[in-house]
Protein backbone atom coordinates (compact mmCIF):
# COMPACT_ATOMS: atom_id res chain seq x y z
CA UNK A 1 0.00 0.00 0.00
CA UNK A 2 1.00 3.96 -0.38
CA UNK A 3 0.54 4.14 3.38
CA UNK A 4 0.85 3.27 6.44
CA UNK A 5 -2.19 1.26 8.08
CA UNK A 6 -2.75 0.71 11.66
CA UNK A 7 -5.27 -1.13 13.40
CA UNK A 8 -7.29 -1.07 14.88
CA UNK A 9 -7.95 2.91 15.27
CA UNK A 10 -9.04 2.81 19.32
CA UNK A 11 -8.77 -0.33 21.49
CA UNK A 12 -10.34 -0.06 24.93
CA UNK A 13 -8.53 -2.60 27.59
CA UNK A 14 -9.46 -3.57 30.71
CA UNK A 15 -6.30 -3.21 33.32
CA UNK A 16 -4.53 -6.91 33.14
CA UNK A 17 -6.30 -7.53 29.85
CA UNK A 18 -4.17 -8.40 26.75
CA UNK A 19 -4.20 -5.50 24.16
CA UNK A 20 -2.15 -6.50 20.68
CA UNK A 21 -1.98 -3.76 16.99
CA UNK A 22 -1.21 -4.29 13.99
CA UNK A 23 0.52 -2.35 11.61
CA UNK A 24 0.90 -2.44 7.86
CA UNK A 25 4.02 -0.52 6.19
CA UNK A 26 4.56 1.03 2.78
CA UNK A 27 5.28 -1.75 0.43
CA UNK A 28 9.07 -1.72 -0.10
CA UNK A 29 9.74 -0.29 2.85
CA UNK A 30 12.11 -2.37 4.74
CA UNK A 31 12.57 0.10 8.14
CA UNK A 32 9.47 -0.26 10.83
CA UNK A 33 9.18 1.83 13.86
CA UNK A 34 6.71 2.04 16.90
CA UNK A 35 6.39 4.98 19.00
CA UNK A 36 4.22 5.53 22.16
CA UNK A 37 2.56 9.51 22.24
CA UNK A 38 1.26 9.50 25.86
CA UNK A 39 1.33 13.55 26.23
CA UNK A 40 0.29 15.68 23.79
CA UNK A 41 3.73 16.24 22.20
CA UNK A 42 5.30 13.33 24.04
CA UNK A 43 6.31 10.69 21.50
CA UNK A 44 9.01 7.59 23.23
CA UNK A 45 10.41 5.43 20.83
CA UNK A 46 10.03 1.50 21.11
CA UNK A 47 11.44 -0.37 18.44
CA UNK A 48 12.48 -0.86 15.34
CA UNK A 49 12.71 -3.43 12.63
CA UNK A 50 14.45 -3.77 9.81
CA UNK A 51 12.59 -6.49 7.62
CA UNK A 52 11.67 -9.05 9.83
CA UNK A 53 14.87 -8.04 11.94
CA UNK A 54 14.82 -6.43 15.21
CA UNK A 55 17.36 -3.21 14.82
CA UNK A 56 16.80 -1.58 18.15
CA UNK A 57 14.86 -2.15 20.79
CA UNK A 58 16.19 -0.02 23.51
CA UNK A 59 12.93 1.54 24.41
CA UNK A 60 10.85 -1.45 25.04
CA UNK A 61 8.87 -2.43 28.18
CA UNK A 62 10.62 -5.83 28.33
CA UNK A 63 8.68 -7.36 30.43
CA UNK A 64 4.93 -6.41 29.21
CA UNK A 65 5.67 -5.43 25.17
CA UNK A 66 6.67 -7.17 22.58
CA UNK A 67 6.58 -6.98 18.62
CA UNK A 68 6.83 -8.85 15.42
CA UNK A 69 7.37 -8.35 12.23
CA UNK A 70 7.08 -11.57 10.20
CA UNK A 71 7.10 -11.89 6.40
CA UNK A 72 3.79 -11.43 4.25
CA UNK A 73 1.91 -10.27 7.94
CA UNK A 74 1.48 -6.78 9.34
CA UNK A 75 4.00 -6.09 12.18
CA UNK A 76 2.27 -6.13 15.50
CA UNK A 77 3.13 -4.78 18.96
CA UNK A 78 2.14 -6.93 21.86
CA UNK A 79 1.48 -5.85 25.77
CA UNK A 80 0.41 -8.00 27.92
CA UNK A 81 -1.17 -7.67 31.16
CA UNK A 82 -1.94 -3.74 30.32
CA UNK A 83 -1.42 -1.31 32.85
CA UNK A 84 -2.91 2.22 33.04
CA UNK A 85 0.10 4.20 32.31
CA UNK A 86 0.17 2.24 29.29
CA UNK A 87 -2.50 4.43 27.81
CA UNK A 88 -1.13 6.20 25.03
CA UNK A 89 -1.65 6.42 21.40
CA UNK A 90 0.44 4.06 19.47
CA UNK A 91 2.16 5.02 16.22
CA UNK A 92 3.96 2.98 13.48
CA UNK A 93 6.37 4.49 11.03
CA UNK A 94 8.22 2.64 7.92
CA UNK A 95 11.30 3.91 5.72
CA UNK A 96 12.58 2.76 2.47
CA UNK A 97 16.13 2.33 3.81
CA UNK A 98 17.77 3.87 6.65
CA UNK A 99 17.92 7.65 7.27
CA UNK A 100 15.15 8.22 4.34
CA UNK A 101 11.79 9.67 4.91
CA UNK A 102 9.64 8.24 7.17
CA UNK A 103 5.80 8.14 7.10
CA UNK A 104 3.73 7.47 9.67
CA UNK A 105 0.52 5.83 10.42
CA UNK A 106 -3.09 6.91 12.03
CA UNK A 107 -1.90 5.44 15.38
CA UNK A 108 -3.87 3.17 17.53
CA UNK A 109 -5.30 4.80 20.64
CA UNK A 110 -5.17 2.74 23.58
CA UNK A 111 -7.05 3.56 26.48
CA UNK A 112 -6.95 0.76 29.70
CA UNK A 113 -9.58 0.92 32.37
CA UNK B 1 22.27 13.08 25.26
CA UNK B 2 20.36 13.80 22.36
CA UNK B 3 17.75 15.81 22.57
CA UNK B 4 15.04 17.98 20.42
CA UNK B 5 13.74 21.30 21.78
CA UNK B 6 11.01 23.34 19.86
CA UNK B 7 10.36 27.66 20.49
CA UNK B 8 7.39 28.53 20.80
CA UNK B 9 5.34 26.10 22.19
CA UNK B 10 2.34 28.04 20.92
CA UNK B 11 1.73 30.83 18.15
CA UNK B 12 -1.06 32.75 16.53
CA UNK B 13 -0.88 34.85 13.68
CA UNK B 14 -3.42 36.43 11.53
CA UNK B 15 -3.65 34.85 8.14
CA UNK B 16 -1.46 36.22 5.27
CA UNK B 17 1.24 36.58 7.66
CA UNK B 18 5.07 34.67 7.25
CA UNK B 19 6.32 32.87 9.97
CA UNK B 20 9.15 30.96 11.39
CA UNK B 21 9.24 28.05 13.36
CA UNK B 22 12.34 26.86 15.31
CA UNK B 23 13.95 23.77 16.44
CA UNK B 24 16.98 22.97 18.18
CA UNK B 25 19.29 19.90 18.74
CA UNK B 26 21.81 18.71 21.23
CA UNK B 27 24.59 17.04 18.56
CA UNK B 28 25.73 18.53 15.33
CA UNK B 29 26.14 14.65 14.17
CA UNK B 30 22.70 14.62 12.79
CA UNK B 31 21.62 11.93 9.71
CA UNK B 32 18.38 13.87 9.00
CA UNK B 33 16.08 15.99 10.18
CA UNK B 34 12.12 15.60 9.32
CA UNK B 35 9.48 18.11 10.25
CA UNK B 36 5.60 16.58 10.54
CA UNK B 37 2.42 18.03 11.03
CA UNK B 38 -0.02 16.72 13.25
CA UNK B 39 -3.42 17.84 13.27
CA UNK B 40 -5.83 16.69 16.77
CA UNK B 41 -6.14 13.10 17.25
CA UNK B 42 -4.54 12.48 13.73
CA UNK B 43 -1.20 11.00 13.01
CA UNK B 44 1.46 12.61 11.55
CA UNK B 45 2.40 14.42 8.30
CA UNK B 46 5.21 14.41 6.77
CA UNK B 47 6.25 18.01 5.65
CA UNK B 48 9.98 17.82 4.49
CA UNK B 49 13.27 15.86 5.21
CA UNK B 50 16.42 17.52 5.25
CA UNK B 51 19.32 14.94 4.69
CA UNK B 52 22.71 16.10 6.42
CA UNK B 53 24.29 17.31 3.61
CA UNK B 54 21.69 19.93 2.52
CA UNK B 55 20.67 23.56 3.88
CA UNK B 56 17.63 23.48 3.09
CA UNK B 57 13.95 21.57 1.37
CA UNK B 58 11.20 23.54 0.19
CA UNK B 59 8.17 22.22 -0.75
CA UNK B 60 5.29 24.87 -1.95
CA UNK B 61 4.84 27.37 0.72
CA UNK B 62 7.27 25.54 3.28
CA UNK B 63 10.83 25.69 3.48
CA UNK B 64 13.13 24.12 5.99
CA UNK B 65 16.79 25.16 6.67
CA UNK B 66 19.28 22.86 8.27
CA UNK B 67 22.58 24.55 10.00
CA UNK B 68 24.56 21.36 12.02
CA UNK B 69 26.51 23.72 13.22
CA UNK B 70 24.31 26.06 15.55
CA UNK B 71 22.27 22.82 16.23
CA UNK B 72 19.41 24.54 14.56
CA UNK B 73 16.45 24.02 12.00
CA UNK B 74 13.72 26.50 11.30
CA UNK B 75 10.80 25.80 8.74
CA UNK B 76 9.03 28.59 7.56
CA UNK B 77 5.96 29.01 6.21
CA UNK B 78 4.92 31.98 3.96
CA UNK B 79 1.44 33.46 3.07
CA UNK B 80 0.09 31.49 6.51
CA UNK B 81 -3.95 30.43 6.15
CA UNK B 82 -6.08 28.76 9.00
CA UNK B 83 -6.01 25.35 7.12
CA UNK B 84 -2.30 25.77 8.26
CA UNK B 85 -3.36 25.09 12.07
CA UNK B 86 -1.78 22.44 13.44
CA UNK B 87 0.90 21.21 15.65
CA UNK B 88 4.43 20.75 13.96
CA UNK B 89 7.05 18.77 15.26
CA UNK B 90 10.58 18.10 14.11
CA UNK B 91 12.41 15.02 14.75
CA UNK B 92 16.17 14.65 14.21
CA UNK B 93 17.63 11.24 13.43
CA UNK B 94 21.05 10.17 14.27
CA UNK B 95 23.01 6.76 14.49
CA UNK B 96 20.86 4.02 15.55
CA UNK B 97 17.86 5.08 13.11
CA UNK B 98 15.55 6.32 16.34
CA UNK B 99 13.96 9.47 15.94
CA UNK B 100 14.31 11.88 18.43
CA UNK B 101 11.09 13.93 18.29
CA UNK B 102 11.00 17.64 20.01
CA UNK B 103 7.98 18.90 21.81
CA UNK B 104 5.97 20.64 18.81
CA UNK B 105 4.73 24.17 18.59
CA UNK B 106 1.08 24.54 17.71
CA UNK B 107 0.10 26.98 15.12
CA UNK B 108 -3.10 28.93 15.10
CA UNK B 109 -3.69 31.16 12.10
CA UNK B 110 -6.47 33.23 12.97
CA UNK B 111 -8.88 34.04 9.34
Amino acid sequence: GEEVAQTPKHLVRGEGQKAKLYCAPIKGHSYVFWYQQVLKNEFKFLISFQNENVFDETGMPKERFSAKCLPNSPCSLEIQATKLEDSAVYFCASSREAGLEAFFGQGTRLTVV
Amino acid sequence: KQEVTQIPAALSVPEGENLVLNCSFTDSAIYNLQWFRQDPGKGLTSLLLIQSSQREQTSGRLNASLDKSSGRSTLYIAASQPGDSATYLCAALWAGNQFYFGTGTSLTVIP
